[in-house]
């Protein structure tokens, strides 16, 4: 089946610091990858859809200059979080889509969990 | 745009007996319904999905319903087991953005 993989699963960061998350497909091409956040006991709300080749496309409410992405090939999306405050830690969780248009299954890497310090 | 609700939040059933996740949806453009498990510090898992063409779908001891009429969408556990205690989010896909929206989410406990 199709695998995501992330990486890593846990970061601690002093606040100012950047951190970069990755997220891989593993045996399958995602020209879309989409980034979560996740706070405790609650859902996944979308930040941003990922574009291989492209610039990121970010929800609403989301800064794209504090959550860069980049998606420079067809196996290899990141998330930077710059400047990380307390406020940004959370559960961070990218997913990839196998196959082409919206009735394709999105399969989910095992999430980041950020704590910033 | 599309809004999924899911109930209940949190639900709690002997080993063997039957659990019930439902979810409605707003917009009538969705047509692709699927089902995560997510455990403890994981990410979600997909557990099941359904189109809008089909009313039913089975693997095993889980199945899920569909009513679009209705715009609501069941996941039914039968024999549950401990290990299917987790969060079971359900989401809706709606036509031409890609996009999943998700349910709130329903902590399921099965008790030994």
């Amino acid at each position: 089946g199709a695998v995501v993989s992330q990486h890593p699963s846990r970061v601690i960061c002093k606040s100012g610091t950047s951190v970069k998350i990755e997220c891989r497909s593993l045996d399958f091409q995602a020209t879309t990858m989409f980034w979560y956040r996740q706070f405790p006991k609650q859902s996944l709300m979308l930040m941003a859809t990922s574009n291989e080749g492209s610039k990121a496309t970010y929800e609403q409410g989301v800064e794209k200059d504090k959550f860069l992405i980049n998606h420079a090939s067809l196996t290899l999306s990141t998330l930077t979080v710059t400047s990380a405050h307390p406020e940004d830690s959370s559960f961070y969780i990218c997913s990839a889509r196998d196959g082409q248009g919206n009735n394709s299954p999105l399969h989910f890497g095992n999430g980041t969990r950020l704590t910033v310090t | 745009g599309e809004n999924v609700e899911q109930h209940p939040s949190t639900l709690s059933v002997q080993e063997g007996d039957s659990a019930v996740i439902k979810c409605t949806y707003s917009d009538s453009a969705s047509n692709y319904f699927p089902w995560y498990k997510q455990e403890l510090g994981k990410g979600p898992q997909l557990i099941i999905d359904i189109r809008s063409n089909v009313g039913e779908k089975k693997d095993q001891r889980i199945a899920v319903t569909l009513n679009k009429t209705a715009k609501h969408f069941s996941l039914h556990i039968t024999e549950t087991q401990p290990e299917d205690s987790a969060v079971y989010f359900c989401a809706a896909s709606t036509s031409g953005t890609y996009k999943y929206i998700f349910g709130t989410g329903t902590r399921l406990k099965v008790l030994a």
